[in-house]
């Protein structure tokens, strides 16, 4: 049971490249987030997906875009880099609304924009 | 706007110490709070969920407790060990509001052998 996997680990981009970052989940939760982590920073949220074909904007929602068209991937792109966007990255998911349900972090992808 | 702090930042401890890690929130109108442990390089664990009509849960040696109407929540660690090590983060779910977790900036715990 491989739980949620993120890739890449890590990536540097160049500004104004473009990149999608990819999560997976296989344990058929309907929610899955996006957060971010700054240095020294919480985690805030980006976008999240109550089920396939549904989402919408958490906290930090500008600079990136999200699709979810199976249960299982939510990928999250960016679309013109910044040095803003230099970050770790999260991907969780849920069996259903609230943390009561259990939250299921990925390893995250450590991005930088140079 | 709901704001979490967590305090101290860092804190360094010898094996076998009792310890108290301290979470605050500005907005006592939550749905409940967690703990969770972060390890360089991996995601988040989650150790402790306290749903905001309760007081208190446990899990091993851990306890954590929930004070709403002062803002307050406390991460008690019995007997640390080398293995404990990480950061520690607290975050609220707000009432409403589908999975947006409010994080603090964690604390960084280093227990010495």
């Amino acid at each position: 049971n491989a739980g949620v996997t993120q890739t890449p680990k890590f990536r540097i981009l160049k500004i104004g490249q473009s990149m999608t970052l990819q999560c997976t989940q296989d344990m058929n939760h309907n929610y899955m987030y996006w957060y971010r982590q700054d240095p020294g920073m919480g985690l805030k949220l980006i976008y999240y997906s109550v089920g396939a074909g549904i989402t919408d904007k958490g906290e930090v929602p500008n600079g990136y875009n999200v699709s979810r068209s199976t249960t299982e991937d939510f990928p999250l792109r960016l679309e013109l880099a910044a040095p803003s966007q230099t970050s770790v990255y999260f991907c969780a998911s849920s069996v259903a609304r609230g943390a009561s349900y259990g939250y299921t972090f990925g390893s995250g992808t450590r991005l930088t924009v140079v | 706007k709901q704001e979490v702090t967590q305090i101290p930042a860092a804190l360094s401890v010898p094996e076998g110490e009792n310890l108290v890690l301290n979470c605050s929130f500005t907005d006592s109108a939550i749905y409940n709070l967690q703990w969770f442990r972060q390890d360089p390089g991996k995601g988040l664990t989650s150790l402790l969920l306290i749903q905001s009509s309760q007081r208190e849960q446990t899990s091993g040696r851990l306890n954590a407790s929930l004070d709403k109407s002062s803002g307050r929540s406390t991460l008690y660690i019995a007997a640390s060990q080398p293995g404990d090590s990480a950061t520690y983060l607290c975050a609220v779910e707000r009432g409403g509001s589908q999975g947006n977790l409010i994080f603090g900036k964690g604390t960084k715990l280093s227990v010495k052998p």
